[in-house]
């Protein structure tokens, strides 16, 4: 199965908002609401970001969201800060009870 | 606190086998989905398997189905990967990670990861 769709990099001045997109089809994001987002820093292991399309687990930032729209997800970032630059994946259950990352989004911080 | 160690990387030959394992602590293991998600290296997150918490539903990424098993000894909160027919796009940093749950809905996320293991298949 084919990864989802993310744009490779998407970049931001402090302060501004910046939104990754995630494209996928109607047997992956488009047909359930377990779409998550991680976040991950050169050499070191993903952090949960996002689940359930737009929750936030404990300690996670107000200034990252996520929603859905049909077969797209989407996070956002507002208020950048340096600390935000790194690499961002999302990731969705598919029909074939497996799950299924994006190709990463790496997020530059200007 | 929540630690999940894995280990059992290293450099392989083509056609060989290896067996990974992470070493889980501070939450019930036996309650716990866990998956194995693996980065070649410069390369993208990729899952790899998926086993519910007492092992009964498997799960894996046609990739590396019908050559990888994934398992979990409950007895001594540990997960294993046994990778068999290694190739060459096997080669990557292998991470364990803990399935994610609200109330005792499970929701498909990771929550937890390991440093990760190296396994590299080369001749």
């Amino acid at each position: 199965q084919s990864a989802l769709t993310q744009p490779a990099s998407v970049s931001g001045s402090p302060g501004q908002s910046i939104t990754i997109s995630c494209s996928g089809t109607s047997s992956d994001i488009g047909g359930y609401s377990y779409v998550s987002w991680y976040q991950q820093y050169p050499g070191k292991a993903p952090k949960l970001m996002i689940y359930h399309v737009s929750n936030r687990p404990s300690g996670v930032s107000d200034r990252f969201s996520g929603s859905k729209s049909g077969n797209t997800a989407s996070l956002t970032i507002s208020g950048l800060q340096a600390e935000d630059e790194a690499v961002y994946y999302c990731n969705s259950y598919t029909s074939s009870s497996t799950l299924l990352f994006g190709g990463g989004t790496k997020l530059t911080v200007l | 606190e929540v630690q999940l160690l894995e280990s059992g990387g290293g450099l392989v030959q083509p056609g060989g086998s290896l067996r990974l394992s992470c070493a889980a602590s501070g939450f019930t293991f036996s309650n716990n989905a866990m998956n194995w998600v693996r980065q070649a290296p410069g390369k993208g997150l990729e899952w790899v398997s998926h086993i519910s918490g007492r092992g009964i539903g498997t799960y894996y990424a046609d990739s590396v189905k019908g050559r990888f098993t994934i398992s979990r000894d409950i007895s001594k909160n540990t997960l294993y990967l046994q990778m068999k027919s290694l190739r060459a796009e096997d080669t990557a940093v292998y991470y364990c990670a803990k399935g994610f749950y609200d109330s005792s809905d499970y929701l498909w996320a990771l929550d937890f990861w390991g440093q990760g293991t190296m396994v590299t298949v080369s001749s």
